[in-house]
């Protein structure tokens, strides 16, 4: 089945260790995107590619990095975690944009703790 | 800009009654309009969407949504509900006019409990 696949499902990291989450797509879609979302609250957006093209939102700290080496994976990178950073983080794609319907489809999400 | 609103933290019924999930929305075009159901510890599924036509959009698990413009309202409705459909429901918007990618606005979330 098409779909968006995360891995790790759980990660937990020390303070300050550099993590990579993990994301890939069988549903070859141009855009992916990366969400933090903490405590039941609204999943805030951190950046997203369309194709090869990088859009980073104005708010995301320079400790979040993302690459796309290519069209089915995305990796999210966190240089040094802090515990504030601890949360659950959401991959999604979307066929294309900024026209028609594309609704986006989400992967499982990684729980990421921070000790 | 473009937002959504959802001004229930939670909303509780029982099961076999009809539930409403509110969602109000703020856009300076057109909307497109969408919810999706998180169960716990999961990703976020899609249920549906309202893009243009007919106001009423029907989903998934007997989901529906009714689009009403003069009230910047996409509420979530389900004739009869089931302790299953206990789960955190997002409403989301974007505006056709936004050029700017394909970026959904999401409301805070409504917890919604089904009680046997």
């Amino acid at each position: 089945d098409a779909m968006v696949i995360q891995n790790p499902r759980y990660q937990v990291t020390q303070f300050g260790k550099p993590v990579t989450l993990s994301c890939s797509q069988t549903l070859n879609h141009n855009v992916m995107y990366w969400y933090q979302q903490k405590s039941s609250q609204a999943p805030k957006l951190l950046f997203h590619y369309y194709d090869k093209d990088f859009n980073n939102e104005a708010d995301t700290p320079d400790n979040f990095q993302s690459r796309r080496p290519n069209t089915s994976f995305c990796f999210l990178d966190i240089r040094s975690p802090g515990l504030g950073d601890a949360a659950m983080y959401l991959c999604a794609t979307s066929r294309d944009y900024p026209v028609g319907d594309n609704e986006q489809f989400f992967g499982p999400g990684t729980r990421l703790t921070v000790l | 800009a473009q937002s959504v609103a959802q001004p229930e933290d939670q909303v509780n019924v029982a099961e076999g009654n009809p539930l409403t999930v509110k969602c109000t929305y703020s856009v300076s075009g057109n909307p497109y309009l969408f919810w999706y159901v998180q169960y716990p510890n999961r990703g976020l599924q899609f249920l549906l969407k309202y893009i243009t036509g007919d106001n009423l959009v029907k989903g998934s698990y007997g989901f529906e949504a009714e689009f009403n413009k003069s009230q910047t309202s996409f509420h979530l409705k389900k004739p009869s509900a089931l302790v299953s459909d206990s789960a955190l429901y997002f409403c989301a918007v974007r505006d056709m006019n936004n050029n700017a990618g394909n970026m959904l606005t999401f409301g805070g979330g409504t917890r919604l409990m089904v009680k046997p």
